[in-house]
């Protein structure tokens, strides 16, 4: 996969601020999107997820906007919390629910 | 949300030896299972995918031979690390796929000293 071998880059950010961490995806067929989160010696969870008919989607604290032209997702985190700090992965799939994971980012919320 | 519960969450095995993970759903029948493996401050990379009461599909670059899955059951996928050395020290993730969606276990800490 494309995140094979590469370090992940790293968002550190006030408590209170918003946050935004973007993904660029590879594959045009793709058709949904996830964003999972991972804390540190734990599995990824899911946060939210998109299809490819739509370009924004909100949830609680979370919106992810889905740039199909340019194969570009990105999650906002409103007021975000210390406890938000941790890797946050998008996914997408194509047709499957194998999701390929992108490289990654490390969301680092200074109280 | 749909719970899958990996075990063990850490072992630690001296090389040469095998060690055995677990991944179950508990409160859905998953006939497709994944396991991932992921190394410090890297993304997952897809290992295999397992059906139940078939071979696993591995992923190019992964020892099928080494790594052994089993899908007995719809619920039930295990993959074995055989004759492990200090180099699969990683930390390895499964999902089980319900619907369009995986649902991720917690993981598993293997390190082989």
């Amino acid at each position: 996969g494309e995140s094979v071998g590469l370090h992940l880059p790293t968002l550190s950010v006030q408590e209170g601020d918003n946050s935004i961490i973007n993904c660029a995806y590879s594959n045009s067929a793709s058709d949904y999107f996830i964003w999972y989160k991972q804390e540190s010696g734990k599995g990824p969870q899911f946060i939210i997820d998109i299809r490819s008919n739509m370009d924004k989607r909100q949830g609680q604290r979370v919106t992810v906007l889905l740039n199909k032209t340019v194969k570009h997702l990105s999650l906002q985190i409103a007021a975000t919390q210390p406890g938000d700090s941790a890797v946050y992965f998008c996914a997408e799939m194509a047709g499957s629910y194998i999701p390929t994971f992108g490289r990654g980012t490390s969301l680092i919320v200074h109280p | 949300g749909a719970v899958v519960s990996q075990h063990p969450s850490w072992v630690i095995c001296k090389s040469g030896t095998s060690v055995k993970i677990e991944c179950r759903s508990l409160d859905f029948q998953a006939t497709t299972m994944f396991w991932y493996r992921q190394f410090p401050k890297q993304s997952l990379m897809l290992m295999a995918t397992s059906n139940e009461g078939s071979k696993a599909t591995y992923e190019q670059g992964v020892e099928k031979d080494k790594f052994l899955i089993n899908h007995a059951s719809l619920t039930l996928s295990t993959l074995t690390v055989t004759s492990a050395h200090p180099e699969d020290s990683s930390f390895y993730i499964c999902s089980a796929a319900g619907g369009t969606e995986a649902f991720f276990g917690q993981g598993t800490r293997l390190t082989v000293v």
